[in-house]
């Protein structure tokens, strides 16, 4: 059953930590992407990446930061330099990068204790 | 000026009629448009995607682009209750990669 899982689905934080969301993908795509939604807005892009072990900040990526040492994984962190880190965080892949289409994952969904 | 517009709407349709939900967007070398249906509390799927001038249908959707004015539609046919989300338009500003720039959606309701 190919897809795209995120993990966890609610994540709390506290002041001056650092927390990181999961994201996988089983299916095959070069391509994944990391994007910020906050209510009744768009998405904003965050960071992606194209290969493993490249990335390029999208955006928006003060304060984030991703690895991307398998394939099938790009995790991202949030860290407590984000001083607004309180959104809905959305994890896409395609199957490479010029005009292909994004799929997402279910997101999680980042709340800030 | 956004980059990807949308009216954020809400729009309201009566069941059966016909929705027309709007994007605009700045970069004339944009090569590639979609269109995402997001539910409440949940992630975005794709309706449909389009890269050329003229229409594409798919089921009730017909995606129409006009590249010369810089505008891309989304009409659903035979709205139904189910429909009422916000779509989101994307779109590739031919950057090199895969960037999606994203409107900030309008919400849809249909009325039973």
């Amino acid at each position: 059953d190919g897809g795209i899982t995120q993990s966890p689905k609610y994540l709390f934080r506290k002041e001056g930590q650092n927390v990181t969301l999961s994201c996988e993908q089983n299916l095959n795509h070069d391509a994944m992407y990391w994007y910020r939604q906050d209510p009744g807005q768009g998405l904003r892009l965050i960071y992606y990446s194209q290969i493993v072990n490249d990335f390029q900040k999208g955006d928006i990526a003060e304060g984030y930061s991703v690895s991307r040492e398998k394939k099938e994984s790009f995790p991202l962190t949030v860290t407590s330099a984000q001083k607004n880190p309180t959104a809905f965080y959305l994890c896409a892949s395609s199957v490479g990068t010029e005009g292909t289409t994004q799929y997402f994952g279910p997101g999680t969904r980042l709340l800030v204790l | 000026q956004k980059e990807v517009e949308q009216n954020s709407g809400p729009l309201s349709v009566p069941e059966g009629a016909i929705a027309s939900l709007n994007c605009t967007y700045s970069d004339r070398g944009s090569q590639s448009f979609f269109w995402y249906r997001q539910y409440s509390g949940k992630s975005p799927e794709l309706i449909m995607f389009i890269y050329s001038n003229g229409d594409k249908e798919d089921g009730r959707f017909t995606a129409q682009l006009n590249k010369a004015s810089q505008y891309v539609s989304l009409l659903i046919r035979d709205s139904q209750p189910s429909d009422s989300a916000t779509y989101l338009c994307a779109v590739n500003m031919n950057q090199g990669a895969q960037k999606l720039v994203f409107g900030q959606g309008t919400r849809l309701t249909i009325n039973p």
